[in-house]
């Protein structure tokens, strides 16, 4: 059972132009989300992330959008650089007994920005 | 600050061998998360340890195991190496105290030959 979902593997955009990522997940109990970006042979970096109460973050070019009636957030890239591009997976956090936490990814969108 | 470290960055061993992996977490951080990359299953959870005691666990078999020293250091041993096994492991640091204030290592590289 996939908790979260990443439908689309690969998107490709214009560089200067907007790139929206997006990610459903199906447990109520996540908290947090989470948005990596990865490059190959190496670990995800940490790129922004969205509390369940919270429907909005900004950060620079990067903004997360959680709609959680839908069950479903995204990603928006604004503008565009080549150096985005990459794979960028989807987190999901639920706060466990004790204080622990896992995270839960999604299987990740490959991003190509073209110059 | 440093980041969090791994080594060795890669490995290469023999079915049936067994392996342990290594990872220094951020300095002040408590919690160490496993997680093993393959490309059918993207990301999964393996474990999680907080202060030496494992507080989480996914749903490996129990030829996953790990542990964690008194510094927060960490290691995962793999017994008895299957080819299925072959993967980028990656250890993730956090303060443990919710947040999701993850950060994750470079990654060791298995393959399993």
């Amino acid at each position: 059972d996939q908790q979260v979902k990443q439908n689309s593997p690969s998107l490709s955009v214009q560089e200067g132009r907007i790139s929206i990522l997006n990610c459903d997940y199906t447990n109520s109990m996540f908290d947090y989300f989470l948005w990596y970006k990865k490059y190959p042979a190496e670990g995800p970096t940490f790129l922004i992330s969205i509390s369940s109460i919270k429907d909005k973050n900004e950060d620079g070019r990067f903004t997360v959008f959680l709609n959680k009636s839908a069950k479903h957030l995204s990603l928006h890239i604004v503008p565009s650089q080549p150096g985005d591009s990459a794979v960028y997976f989807c987190a999901a956090s639920a706060l466990y007994q004790g204080g622990s936490e896992k995270l839960v990814f999604g299987k990740g969108t490959k991003l190509t920005v073209n110059p | 600050k440093a980041g969090v470290t791994q080594t060795p960055r890669y490995l290469i061993k023999t079915r049936g061998q067994q392996v342990t992996l290594s990872c220094s977490p951020i300095s002040g951080h408590r919690s160490v998360s496993w997680y093993q990359q393959t490309p059918g299953q993207g990301l999964q959870f393996l474990f999680e340890y907080f202060s030496e005691t494992q507080r989480n666990k996914g749903n490996f078999p129990g030829r996953f195991s790990g542990r964690q020293f008194s510094n927060s250091r960490s290691e995962m041993n793999v017994s008895t190496l299957e080819l299925g096994d072959s993967a980028l492991y990656l250890c993730a640091s956090s303060p443990g105290t919710g947040g999701s204030g993850y950060t994750f290592g470079s990654g060791t590289r298995l393959t399993v030959v």
